[in-house]
């Protein structure tokens, strides 16, 4: 089946360093892949997503590309916030448009903290 | 843009009652919404599949007579968690799929927090 493997944290960052978190994932044919941001006692917020090979989907100065030949979509940010501080879920799902469009597999979370 | 909401956003209940939680997409039909959960520190697990005028499709592993889905309307989806114990104590979100705009977009509720005393 399909799954989703996310870089282990917590990562702890200073204000403006270099943000990448790593996620590869396992599935069949072309799934979509996503980011979403779940800040401290709230729900989950999409933060970019991609729905084809080599297509870069950005938001707030994050960044991922999604990379079918090494299956990974890995998110970066040049310079992180102490507000950037939440978890972050690598996630994907079927193809955009299809009947299992929606039915997201998500990565295990990756707990990031900003320290100015 | 679309926006799903879910209520109650908080809810303690005693073990051995049922309590449900509504989602619903504010200004799109939803044919189709998802309900996951979510315990302490660890990632998001589906639990099952809700389609408009007809039975839920739940994951392996998740009580379909526990876990009641109702998707009576275009617009609202229930979670029925029935007889709950302490151990049903999570976060339980659902989402839901807009066909209008590309891609198919994927709006999350605000999820909800159960307590089971």
């Amino acid at each position: 089946g399909d799954s989703v493997t996310q870089m282990e944290g917590p990562v702890t960052l200073s204000e403006e360093a270099f943000l990448t978190i790593n996620c590869t994932y396992t599935a069949t044919g072309y799934p979509s892949l996503f980011w979403y941001v779940q800040y401290p006692g709230e729900g989950l917020q999409l933060l970019l997503k991609a729905t084809k090979a080599d297509d870069k989907g950005s938001n707030k100065g994050f960044e991922a590309t999604y990379r079918k030949e090494t299956t990974s979509f890995h998110l970066e940010k040049g310079s992180v916030q102490v507000s950037d501080s939440a978890v972050y879920f690598c996630a994907l799902s079927g193809l955009a448009g299809g009947t299992s469009y929606g039915k997201l597999t998500f990565g295990q979370g990756t707990i990031l903290t900003v320290h100015p | 843009g679309a926006v799903v909401s879910q209520h109650p956003s908080w809810v303690i209940c005693k073990s051995g009652t049922s309590v449900k939680i509504e989602c619903r997409s504010l200004d799109f039909q939803a044919t189709t919404m998802f309900w996951y959960r979510q315990f302490p520190k660890q990632s998001l697990m589906l639990m099952a599949t809700s389609n408009e005028g007809s039975k839920a499709t739940y994951e392996q592993g998740v009580e379909k007579d526990k876990f009641l889905i109702n998707h009576a309307s275009l617009t609202l989806s229930t979670l029925t968690v029935t007889s709950a114990h302490p151990e049903d104590s999570s976060f339980y979100i659902c989402s839901a799929r807009d066909r209008r705009e590309p891609g198919n977009t994927i709006y999350f509720g605000e999820g909800s927090w159960l307590t089971v005393v």
